[in-house]
């Protein structure tokens, strides 16, 4: 079955704790992003990788890392630095030319 | 600046009817692609329709089309006949080259309500 997998579907953060989102993708897509999206709001690219082991900020990469080792995954670590994760998380893959790929996003909160 | 404009934050439709959401756009460069996708309550990006710069006839998919005027730089989705399961968020967005490959820019979204 192809597709985009993010886990977890529901992630709460203690004060002070990095929390790491998943996403796997089996579509052999070059391409990977994150995005934020506050509630009624539109999405804000946080970092993208067009290749393994490259990637780049996006506009609001301040208090998020990412990883992009294997071609299928790229996940993204929500640090102590970013005071405010509460929001909900989406990754998406694409081809070059191609439309974009959605997962089914991560809700991140506060505890 | 801002790259993609959708300057209706929300929009009511009788069901069967059309409607049309706008979405204007900035950029300098001549090989683009714009995007329509709608997220329903559930949360998730489902792609509608798909418009390349260099397309001379407009997007069509099943009920949506892409009103496509490159001069003037918009690029309206029309929902024909409304249901009421088109009831969401629609997200204009554009895709640009860039050093490093390409990058998706979106608009601040329309909510589309249909009413019975």
């Amino acid at each position: 079955d192809g597709g985009i997998t993010q886990s977890p579907k529901y992630l709460f953060r203690k004060e002070g704790q990095n929390v790491t989102l998943s996403c796997e993708q089996n579509l052999n897509h070059d391409a990977m992003y994150w995005y934020r999206q506050d509630p009624g709001q539109g999405l804000r690219l946080i970092y993208y990788s067009q290749i393994v082991n490259d990637f780049q900020k996006g506009d609001i990469a301040e208090g998020y890392s990412v990883s992009r080792e294997k071609k299928e995954s790229f996940p993204l670590t929500v640090t102590s630095a970013q005071k405010n994760p509460t929001a909900f998380y989406l990754c998406a893959t694409s081809r070059r030319g191609q439309p974009q790929h959605f997962g089914d996003g991560t809700r991140l909160s506060i505890l | 600046a801002q790259k993609i404009t959708q300057t209706q934050p929300g929009m009511f439709v009788q069901e069967k009817e059309a409607v049309t959401l706008d979405c204007t756009y900035d950029t300098s460069d001549q090989s683009y692609g714009l995007f329509w996708y709608k997220q329903p309550s559930s949360g998730e990006m489902i792609f509608l329709i798909y418009q390349g710069s260099y397309d001379e006839q407009n997007a069509t998919e099943g009920r949506y089309s892409l009103n496509f005027q490159k001069a003037r730089k918009s690029a309206n989705l029309v929902i024909s006949a409304s249901q009421l399961g088109d009831s969401a968020m629609y997200f204009c967005a554009m895709r640009e080259p860039n050093n490093y490959g390409q990058n998706f820019v979106f608009g601040p979204g329309t909510r589309l309500s249909v009413l019975p």
